[in-house]
């Protein structure tokens, strides 16, 4: 089984911001089969990327995933209000899925 | 519009029974491999069981052996059949799908459902 760690566990931040989010796996993940999801409180959570660095349908460009091997990241340039919530990553493309643990952006 | 709809939660005992539905619409569900994924309050995601549109079942070990997984595309419904339930699998349960890709390689989620919750106590 992949161990998925991302760090910060949260992330104080102002609108306006950029936000750096960490995903590390406890082994190589092909870079085909990274994702990141957003969840808001009381909701479900949405998929952001895919593939490590493609952006779901009607993500906006401010969101941007890069990585390869053990060591993911996805950006936000600058964060809008609405995009204060938690973040997961997932490994995905076996028949065994994981996700990390979360990173919590809250407003600072 | 692209809909997911779990139900079937509830109160139950431990060492019980509870079956899960979800019913689909709004997009072509045989073309999707389809999951339940839990939650526990205040706690992070746990996938805990997938199927494929052939029908293919994959599940971590933290439940396999006790939940099953299946799914009836001519009713477009998506189940799960958990057994020998513990306290720790008290959680919300949300039905997600993804498509499909090759057998054995399973897809990112674009697809999520509402939650149904599962509480297992005495």
């Amino acid at each position: 089984e992949i161990v998925l760690t991302q760090s910060p566990g949260t992330l104080s931040l102002s609108p306006g911001e950029r936000a750096t989010l960490s995903c590390r796996a406890s082994q190589s993940v092909s870079s085909s089969y990274l994702a990141w999801y957003q969840q808001k409180p009381g909701q479900a959570p949405r998929l952001l990327m895919y593939g490590t660095s493609s952006r779901a349908t009607g993500i906006p460009d401010r969101f941007s995933g890069s990585g390869s091997g053990t060591d993911f990241t996805l950006t936000i340039s600058r964060l809008e209000p609405e995009d204060f919530a938690v973040f997961y990553c997932q490994q995905y493309g076996s028949s065994l899925l994981t996700f990390g643990g979360g990173t919590k952006v809250e407003i600072k | 519009e692209v809909q997911l709809v779990a139900s079937g939660g509830g109160l139950v005992q431990p060492g019980g029974s509870l079956r899960l539905s979800c019913a689909a619409s709004g997009f072509t569900f045989s073309d999707y491999d389809m999951h339940w994924v839990r939650q526990s309050t205040g706690k992070g995601l746990e996938w805990v069981s997938g199927i494929g549109t052939a029908g293919d079942t994959y599940y971590p070990g933290s439940v396999k052996g006790r939940f099953t997984i299946s799914r009836e595309n001519a009713k477009n419904s998506l189940y799960l059949q958990m057994n020998s339930l513990r306290v720790g699998d008290t959680a919300v349960y949300y039905c997600a799908g993804g498509p499909h890709l090759v057998r054995g390689v399973l897809n990112a989620f674009d697809i999520w459902g509402q939650g149904t919750m599962v509480t297992v106590s005495s």
